[in-house]
């Protein structure tokens, strides 16, 4: 059974960093790629970012709203995906998921963990 | 960017009833939309992939419609385990954009 767990959320200050992970299980992580979403209390969902897998090259993209500050990045030996989150801002607070790529769609997602960003 | 509008934002609906939600997109997308629905404080879960193929395990009375720019999922018979948001998403290029979302309510 595919499963995606998050973890590394918390209570940040303006600035600080963090990092997500995503622990996978129950498929071929290497063969997929793997994008982060996010949601903001009480909003939409919103796209973060993906991590290709490496026949694609594992290239990443991002929403101009993350990028130069986020980095996407994978380790194929663990099944894992990562988010570092720099120079945090207050409205990065949400919840954010990790979600399987399959082909163009979201097939799976984990639970997600939520980051708040205050002082 | 890709811009996603749904409508309507909000729905009140009885068990039974049909229900259409519509999602128009900026620009053509081919089939590259997908829905999904999600329940409060649980994530999103896919319900049709490229505009019309039924995702493994979700049950017939969904089903989705479109190309292009104008995309329609349609519930048939709406059970009391579909009150819920319903997102539309595009993966036709990125930044991967979503729709504003529609709260299905009970009438």
């Amino acid at each position: 059974e595919v499963h995606l767990v998050e973890s590394g959320g918390g209570l940040v200050q303006p600035g600080q960093s963090l990092r997500l992970s995503c622990t996978t299980s129950g498929f071929t992580f290497g063969d997929y790629a793997v994008n982060w979403v996010r949601q903001a209390p009480g909003k939409g969902l919103e796209w973060v970012g993906f991590i290709r897998n490496k026949r694609y090259g594992g290239t990443t993209e991002y929403a101009a709203s993350v990028k130069g500050r986020f980095t996407i990045s994978r380790d194929d030996s663990k099944s894992i995906a990562y988010v570092q989150m720099n120079s945090l801002k207050t409205e990065d607070t949400a919840v954010y998921y990790c979600t399987r790529y399959n082909i163009t769609w979201f097939d799976y997602w984990g639970q997600g963990t939520l980051v708040t960003v205050s002082s | 960017d890709i811009q996603m509008t749904q409508s309507p934002s909000s729905l009140s609906a009885s068990v039974g009833d049909r229900v259409t939600i519509t999602c128009r997109t900026s620009q053509i997308i081919n089939n590259y939309l997908n829905w999904y629905h999600q329940k409060p404080g649980k994530a999103p879960k896919l319900l049709i992939y490229a505009a019309s193929s039924l995702q493994s395990g979700v049950p017939s009375r969904f089903s989705g419609s479109g190309s292009g720019t104008d995309f329609t999922l349609t519930i048939s018979s709406l059970q009391p385990e579909d009150f819920a948001t319903y997102y539309c998403q595009q993966s036709y290029s990125t930044p991967l954009t979503f729709g504003g979302g529609t709260k299905v309510e009970i009438k």
